[in-house]
C-alpha cells in the first residue's frame, strides 16, 4: 500500500523567505509525483509534475525535486510572498490513481 | 478548453436523503476520476472511468455510492441514505490518457453537507 506523508504540517514564515516543504512516499513503484496548491474551500492547481525519470522540474519561483530510490520529494520555494499562503499537496502516481500526502498548510505575513 | 466543471458546488441535506453530483470533463479526455477529500486531510481516490467503462473502485465506496459515465463524457456519482461521514469535499478529475502515466485535471470540487 502507498503512503504519502507531508512534513511540516503547518508553516508560517515572513514574507521574503525561501522555505522547502518535503515530501515522502513508501512505495518507489510510481509513474510520477505532482505538487499541487489549494486555497480554502476551492479544488486543486497543479504545480509543477516530476516524471519518475527525472531528476526536478522548475516552475518560476519554484524548484520540485525527486529521489524515488529514497522515497523524497521536497518542493522549494524562493522568495515567499503573502499570495503563495495555501495548502500545497503532493500527490504520487500510484497503479492507475494520485495518492495524496494530507497537505502542508503556508502561511506567509507580510 | 474550459476546464473541469462540477455541480452543484455545495450541497446540504438531511441524514438519509439520497444526493447526486455531475462532473463535466475536459472535452477530449479520456479518463474521469472521482476524489473525497475530508478537513485536514489529502484527497482519497474513490473510482475512475475510462471511457464509459468503470475499471477500477476503491473500497471507500460503499454499496451506497454508484458513479456513471453513460456516454464516455460527464459523470454523475450518486450517494444513497446519506450519513453523515459521507461530509466531505467531493472533486473530479479528467485526463487524456495514452498508454503511459496522465496528468490529472481537477474541478472546483462539491461541498457535501449532510446534517
Amino acid at each position: 500500500k502507498q503512503e504519502v506523508t507531508q512534513i511540516p504540517a503547518a508553516l508560517s514564515v515572513p514574507e521574503g523567505e525561501n522555505l522547502v516543504l518535503n515530501c515522502s512516499f513508501t512505495d518507489s513503484a510510481i509513474y510520477n509525483l505532482q505538487w499541487f496548491r489549494q486555497d480554502p474551500g476551492k479544488g486543486l492547481t497543479s504545480l509543477l509534475l516530476i516524471q519518475s525519470s527525472q531528476r526536478e522540474q522548475t516552475s518560476g519561483r519554484l524548484n520540485a525535486s525527486l529521489d524515488k530510490s529514497s522515497g523524497r520529494s521536497t518542493l522549494y520555494i524562493a522568495a515567499s510572498q503573502p499570495g503563495d499562503s495555501a495548502t500545497y499537496l503532493c500527490a504520487v502516481t500510484f497503479g492507475n490513481k494520485l495518492v495524496f500526502g494530507a497537505g502542508t498548510i503556508l502561511r506567509v505575513k507580510s | 478548453d474550459t476546464g473541469v466543471s462540477q455541480n452543484p458546488r455545495h450541497k446540504i441535506t438531511k441524514r438519509g436523503q439520497n444526493v447526486t453530483f455531475r462532473c463535466d470533463p475536459i472535452s477530449e479526455h479520456n479518463r474521469l476520476y472521482w476524489y473525497r477529500q475530508t478537513l485536514g486531510q489529502g484527497p482519497e481516490f474513490l473510482t475512475y472511468f475510462q471511457n464509459e467503462a468503470q475499471l477500477e473502485k476503491s473500497r471507500l465506496l460503499s454499496d451506497r455510492f454508484s458513479a456513471e459515465r453513460p456516454k464516455g463524457s460527464f459523470s454523475t456519482l450518486e450517494i444513497q441514505r446519506t450519513e453523515q461521514g459521507d461530509s466531505a469535499m467531493y472533486l473530479c478529475a479528467s485526463s487524456r490518457f495514452e498508454g503511459n502515466a496522465d496528468t490529472q485535471y481537477f474541478g472546483p470540487g462539491t461541498r457535501l453537507t449532510v446534517l
